[in-house]
């Protein structure tokens, strides 16, 4: 079975802080796949990122960031220097190999930014 | 974005009617699936589809029908609406592959009185 963990149910951060969102998986499939998404208030779900299972290497876009760690079975999330619209629910989801790949998803971290 | 709508985007309906959530795309992607949102457990798959006429269950299929007679449709069925199902339901598309991946639709607000 696959379970996705974010602990953190919810962050308050005043804006251009750095924030870490935490992601812990379980899997016993050595083959699978990561991924993020935001759910503004606006409701719908926003894909930020997919990693594989065999790239270990960090990612960087603008200021997003996300840290993968098999050996902990983590994919943590940083924001530096929040802004007001990152105010979200992040989400961390976890897929299977093959090709239909239903995903596991986490409860979700609500984010706050404060002006 | 992937073009994906659902109909309708808000409904409210009485314990024990039928309900059918409608997801449509335009991206002829094989692969569509069925999730419920409520709070403390993110989304959770109800249905998915691998192509016209062939569908699965997921996690939380009880209660749940599913049909996809065509590429660009696949349809959720309540039979017998109950308070529990009261949720947001998202429809996702995917295209399948090795960089496979899903594409939400805006939601549909379900209420079951």
């Amino acid at each position: 079975a696959q379970k996705v963990t974010q602990a953190q149910t919810e962050i308050s951060v005043v804006e251009k802080e750095d924030v870490t969102l935490d992601c812990v998986y379980e899997t016993r499939d050595t083959t699978y796949y990561l991924f993020w998404y935001k759910q503004p208030p606006s409701g719908e779900l926003v894909f930020l990122i997919r990693r594989n299972s065999f790239d270990e290497q960090n990612e960087i876009s603008g200021r997003y960031s996300w840290n993968f760690q098999k050996s902990t079975s983590s994919f943590n999330f940083t924001i530096t220097a929040s802004q007001v619209v990152d105010s979200a629910v992040y989400f961390c989801a976890l897929s299977r190999s093959g090709s239909a790949r239903q995903l596991t998803f986490g409860s979700g971290t609500q984010l706050t930014v404060l002006p | 974005d992937a073009g994906i709508t659902q109909s309708p985007r808000h409904k409210v309906t009485e314990t024990g009617t039928p309900v059918t959530l409608r997801c449509h795309q335009t991206e002829n992607h094989r692969y569509m699936y069925w999730y419920r949102q409520d709070p403390g457990h993110g989304l959770r798959l109800i249905h998915y589809s691998y192509g016209v006429k062939d569908t699965d269950k997921g996690e939380v299929s009880d209660g749940y029908s599913v049909s996809r007679s065509k590429t660009e449709d696949f349809l959720l069925t309540l039979e017998s609406a109950t308070s529990s199902q009261t949720s947001v339901y998202f429809c996702a598309i995917s295209g399948g592959g090795s960089t496979d991946t899903q594409y939400f639709g805006p939601g549909t607000r379900l209420t079951v009185l």
